[in-house]
This record gives structure tokens, sequence and C-alpha cells, in this order.
């Protein structure tokens, strides 16, 4: 069964600062696609990076990057250079990259990151 | 473009009523979902769609109906709120194709059912 694992229910980092979001995933499916996502305290759901099963480098989005070691099925986000504006509940999701339309995702539970300043 | 969108903003119910979640897409996206979100739960998948006329199921989908008669629309029917669907209702939508699909958000709707 595909799964997601996020096993850090709350982290803290010190501004300027960088962090590891930690995530897991088990899926049997080749081809597949994962994804963060911040939610801050407003609620909504804000899209930060995305990584294919296939793409050769790890993805980057600005102080974002995703570090893909597929062979452990691990998708760590880190966030380089904290701001007080990072703090946020940080989703980690995957959706199958096979023939047809459905994107249908599975996500984990999330992490809750604070910055101190 | 005015991307996805949700209303009404927040709902209360009284159980037993109906109501209808509205939620609408301008990017032309086949796939279109609703998820539910509680404390401690994550998101959960009500049910999705894969393009105008196709609905299925998602890991949650008792008390809730769909469909999809246009690429546009992807209502969220309750048929008879219970407390149990007290939670923040997200719709979501993304194109198909194998490359980055990320799921474009609607701002969400928080129920409360009493």
């Amino acid at each position: 069964a595909q799964k997601i694992t996020q096993t850090q229910p709350g982290m803290f980092v010190q501004e300027k600062e960088a962090v590891t979001l930690d995530c897991t995933y088990d899926t049997s499916d080749p081809s597949y696609g994962l994804f963060w996502y911040k939610q801050p305290s407003s609620g909504e759901m804000i899209f930060l990076i995305y990584q294919g099963s296939y793409d050769q480098q790890n993805a980057t989005e600005g102080r974002y990057s995703l570090n893909f070691q597929k062979a452990r099925k691990s998708a760590n986000l880190v966030i380089s250079a904290s701001q007080l504006g990072d703090s946020a509940m940080y989703f980690c999701a995957m959706s199958p990259r096979n023939a047809g339309n459905n994107r249908k995702l599975i996500w984990g539970l999330g992490t809750s990151l604070a910055v101190n300043p | 473009n005015a991307g996805v969108t949700q209303t009404p903003k927040f709902q209360v119910l009284k159980t037993g009523q109906s109501m209808t979640l509205q939620c609408a897409q301008d990017m032309n996206h086949e796939y279109m979902s609703w998820y539910r979100q509680d404390p401690g739960m994550g998101l959960r998948l009500i049910h999705y769609s894969v393009g105008a006329g196709i609905t299925d199921q998602g890991e949650v989908p008792n008390g809730y109906n769909v469909s999809r008669s246009t690429t546009e629309d992807f209502p969220l029917r309750l048929l008879s709120a219970a407390p149990s669907q007290t939670s923040v209702y997200f719709c979501a939508s993304s194109e198909s194709g194998t490359g980055n699909n990320e799921q474009f958000f609607g701002p969400g709707t928080r129920l409360t059912v009493l």
C-alpha cells in the first residue's frame, strides 16, 4: 500500500539557519511524483517543490531543496536560511505518474515548523 | 485566472441538514478532488474526478456525493450532515500528464455541524 511517513510532529529552528524536514514513502508504482506543501496558520495550502521519480537531479526552488534518495525512499525537504515566515505546517505528498488522469495524492500527517528569532 | 474558488468560506449546519460546497477552477484542469482536513489526521481524500462525467471515491466517501457535469465545476454534497463531518474542506485541481502536476488548492471551507 502507498504511504507517506513524516516522523517529526514538530521542529524548531533558529532564524537564518537551515532545517531538514523528513519524509519517507512507500509505493510499488515505478513512476511517481513527490510534493511538498506549506500550510501557514491562515490555512491555505501552498505548493513548494516537486520531484519526479525519474528526475536525475534533486529539485530546488529558491530556498527550498529536496534531498531525494530513491533507494532509501526518502524525500526530505531542506529549507535554507530560515525566516520567521517559514513557521507553518509542512506536508509531504506522493502521486502516481501512470497513464491516465488520476493524480490522487497520498499525504503525510505533516510537520509543524517554528522559526525562532 | 482566479485559480480554484470555493464557496462558502464558513458554514454552520444543524445535524440532518444538507448542503452543497461549491468548487470551480478556471485552469481547464482535468483532475479535481475534495479533501477534508482534521486535526492530527492530515488531508484525507473524499472524492475525485479525472474528467467531466467521471468521478470516483477516495478514502472517506461516506456521507458525501459529487458530480462533474463540466470541466470547471466539482460540487460536494453533504446528504445529511453529522457532527463527525465538522472539518475544513479543500477542493484541488491539477493537470494530467506525467510532469509536475502540482495540485492547486482552493482557500477551504470551514464547516461546523451542531
